[in-house]
């Protein structure tokens, strides 16, 4: 069985302070790695990819990827009450076509 | 812009009904998925397909099946429905099979069985 773990939180971040998320996987065959955001009701909205070793910055957004470790991870600088939301880890393998996913972390950022 | 649309947002269906969900994307993906998600248990896989008529089972097919005559449509049957799967199902398409192909998601359809 594949896994893809998170913390399921609440983290919570006072507005304007950088939110830290985790999430470890299992397969070392995974090569694509996306973080999605996904407000109470609605449906997943894909936010950052990430598919090397290192950082990717996207706005307030960084992924940072570790590979040796198993290692994801989403930064939220400057974080917004509007950032409160479950954020999912999706995982995928070359020879997959599927993503597997984290069950999530809730974020709380309070004003 | 990527659309990917569900046909209904919400359901009440009774328990033993065929229930069918569809859902239409509009960007010639070759693959389509169906999750459904519910709490603590996070999104989980049940069907997809990756080219017009072909389909693998997911994580959790018992109780489904599922249709793909067009490429564009990828439909989800609960053959005889039932209170366990009330759930908020969840449909998504890709580009085609490789590393750098991420998924993007329909509303979501909240099913309840009665």
């Amino acid at each position: 069985q594949k896994e893809v773990e998170q913390n399921s939180g609440p983290l919570s971040v006072p507005e304007g302070a950088i939110a830290s998320l985790n999430c470890t996987y299992s397969d070392r065959g995974s090569q694509s790695f996306f973080w999605y955001r996904q407000y109470s009701g609605k449906s997943p909205e894909l936010i950052m990819s990430i598919y090397s070793n290192g950082d990717k910055e996207d706005g307030r957004f960084t992924a940072q990827l570790n590979k040796a470790s198993q290692y994801v991870s989403l930064l939220i600088r400057d974080s917004q009450p509007s950032d409160s939301a479950t954020y999912l880890c999706a995982v995928k393998a070359d020879s997959g076509y599927a993503l597997n996913f984290g069950k999530g972390t809730s974020l709380l950022v309070t004003p | 812009d990527v659309k990917v649309t569900q046909s209904s947002r919400y359901l009440v269906k009774r328990t033993g009904e065929k229930v069918f969900l569809e859902c239409v994307q509009d960007m010639d993906h070759e693959n389509m998925f169906w999750y459904r998600q519910d709490p603590g248990l996070g999104l989980r896989l049940i069907y997809f397909s990756y080219d017009v008529k072909m389909k693998e089972k997911g994580d959790i097919p018992e109780g489904y099946s599922v249709s793909r005559e067009k490429k564009e449509r990828f439909s989800l049957i609960l053959e005889s429905a039932s209170t366990n799967q009330t759930s908020m199902y969840l449909c998504a398409s890709s580009l085609f099979l490789g590393a750098n192909t991420e998924a993007f998601f329909g509303q979501g359809t909240r099913l309840t069985v009665v």
